[in-house]
């Protein structure tokens, strides 16, 4: 099935400083990419997602760009806040049950930004 | 505004005692899963509903099962809760199903074992 694969956390970095976390993917077809964003206690928020190659996801600063040719969704911002701080997780459609689709997910990357 | 809403957020409940989560959303979705996420881990798929078509993933336990009476709520009930079911329950929505198709999230129900 479609799978994902994150860089291993614990991220730390000072505010301001640039945020790349790697996202690389295996799949049949085209499925869309998507990262959701986890903060400490709560469920998960769609953070931006592409639907197709080449497409460029962007929202709260944060952006990724799908990635045919490398396979990848890396996720980045130029300059990180504190409230950034959480747990950052990429996904895509996979097979699920009997019919159907559903996310999976890769296993996450916390982020710690630090004043 | 239009949501996903988990009861309770968090929830104790004594070994081998049965326990119900609940989940009710106001997006008027086909599609509603529940998700296990234990600690610093990815969620896990554990099931879905596409309208009353129940999806039951292959390594779900028999321990765990679910309920949609109607669009709008789903239930997970835990028949025999172990210590090791402890983990943040995760209900979401999505209008279809399909390759392109985001979810939509609760905030979770905290589940612990005692």
């Amino acid at each position: 099935g479609n799978s994902v694969t994150q860089m291993e956390g614990p991220v730390t970095l000072s505010e301001e400083a640039f945020l790349t976390i790697n996202c690389t993917y295996t799949a049949t077809g085209y499925p869309s990419l998507f990262w959701y964003v986890q903060y400490p206690g709560e469920g998960l928020q769609l953070l931006l997602k592409a639907t197709k190659a080449d497409d460029k996801g962007s929202n709260k600063g944060f952006e990724a760009t799908y990635r045919k040719e490398t396979t990848s969704f890396h996720l980045e911002k130029g300059s990180v806040q504190v409230s950034d701080s959480a747990v950052y997780f990429c996904a895509l459609s996979d097979r699920a049950g009997n019919s159907g689709y559903a996310l999976n997910f890769g296993k996450g990357t916390s982020l710690l930004v630090t004043p | 505004d239009a949501m996903v809403i988990q009861n309770p957020r968090y929830q104790v409940t004594q070994f081998g005692k049965p326990v119900t989560l609940s989940c009710s959303q106001t997006l008027n979705h086909n599609v509603m899963y529940w998700y296990q996420q234990k600690s610093s881990q990815a969620p896990k798929l554990l099931f879905h509903y596409y309208d009353k078509d129940f999806n039951n993933e292959a390594d779900t336990p028999d321990n765990f099962q679910s309920r949609r009476p109607n669009t709008s709520f789903c239930f997970l009930d835990i028949r025999s809760p172990g210590l090791g079911d402890a983990a943040m329950y995760l209900c979401a929505t999505s209008s279809r199903t399909g390759t392109n198709t985001e979810a939509f999230f609760g905030q979770g129900t905290r589940l612990t074992v005692v």
